[in-house]
């Protein structure tokens, strides 16, 4: 399967505990994005990359997240002293970039996260 | 700020009718508005969007929506439901077509087709 893949689907963590996302987009997109969705609710913009640019970051949610993408590829998504309120479905989105963009998004099936 | 609104938490149809699911938006500037689909235990996939042009767009699985800028509206429509359209549908909307396609989403429909 050449779709975007996530890693873990669940995590089930204690608060206080770190945990981290991994994103493998669809080889050759330039553009990787990580939304957030909480039950009953759409999808909530994070952040994206081009290519290992990481150009919007203002809407991670708080300090405790960061996401990187070093070599332009795969990306991984951390939170920090995990709180109970980030318990949501993080899903990861990658695109074409500038000049093969149709608009069109390709979603992961989402890691879940469970804060105890 | 931008934000999608989308009033039905539920919509039920009988199989053969028509379906239609609402959605209004509100931006600054022009928009670009997108319709997803979530199946259970599946990643969201697109189904449709509209850009410029006509304002009635045909999209995935026989599913259309039209534009309607007076209105702020861009329903998605489709003339004969199938049980197998039940899923939950999000609406989504973004002012900067080529800059990241940072989405805005709608808080979700679902659809429900009866045999």
């Amino acid at each position: 399967d050449t779709g975007v893949s996530q890693d873990p689907r669940h995590k089930i963590t204690k608060r206080g505990q770190n945990v981290t996302f991994r994103c493998d987009p669809i080889s050759e997109h330039n553009r990787l994005y990580w939304y957030r969705q909480t039950l009953g609710q759409g999808p909530e913009f994070l952040t994206y990359f081009q290519n290992e640019a990481q150009l919007e970051k203002s809407r991670l949610l708080s300090d405790r997240f960061s996401a990187e993408r070093p070599k332009g590829s795969f990306s991984t998504l951390e939170i920090q002293r995990t709180e109970q309120g980030d318990s949501a479905m993080y899903l990861c989105a990658s695109s074409p970039g500038t000049g093969e963009n149709t608009g069109e998004l390709f979603f992961g099936e989402g890691s879940r996260l469970t804060v105890l | 700020a931008q934000s999608v609104a989308q009033p039905e938490d539920q919509v039920n149809v009988a199989e053969g009718n028509p379906l239609t699911v609402k959605c209004t938006y509100s931006v600054s500037g022009n928009p670009y508005l997108f319709w997803y689909v979530q199946y259970p235990n599946r990643g969201l996939q697109f189904l449709l969007k509209y850009i410029t042009g006509d304002n009635l767009v045909k999209g995935s699985y026989g599913f259309e929506a039209e534009f309607n800028k007076s209105q702020t509206s861009f329903h998605l429509k489709k003339p004969s439901a199938l049980v197998s359209d039940s899923a939950l549908y999000f609406c989504a909307v973004t002012t900067f077509f080529d800059a990241g396609n940072m989405l805005t989403f709608g808080g979700g429909t679902r659809l429900m087709v009866k045999p």
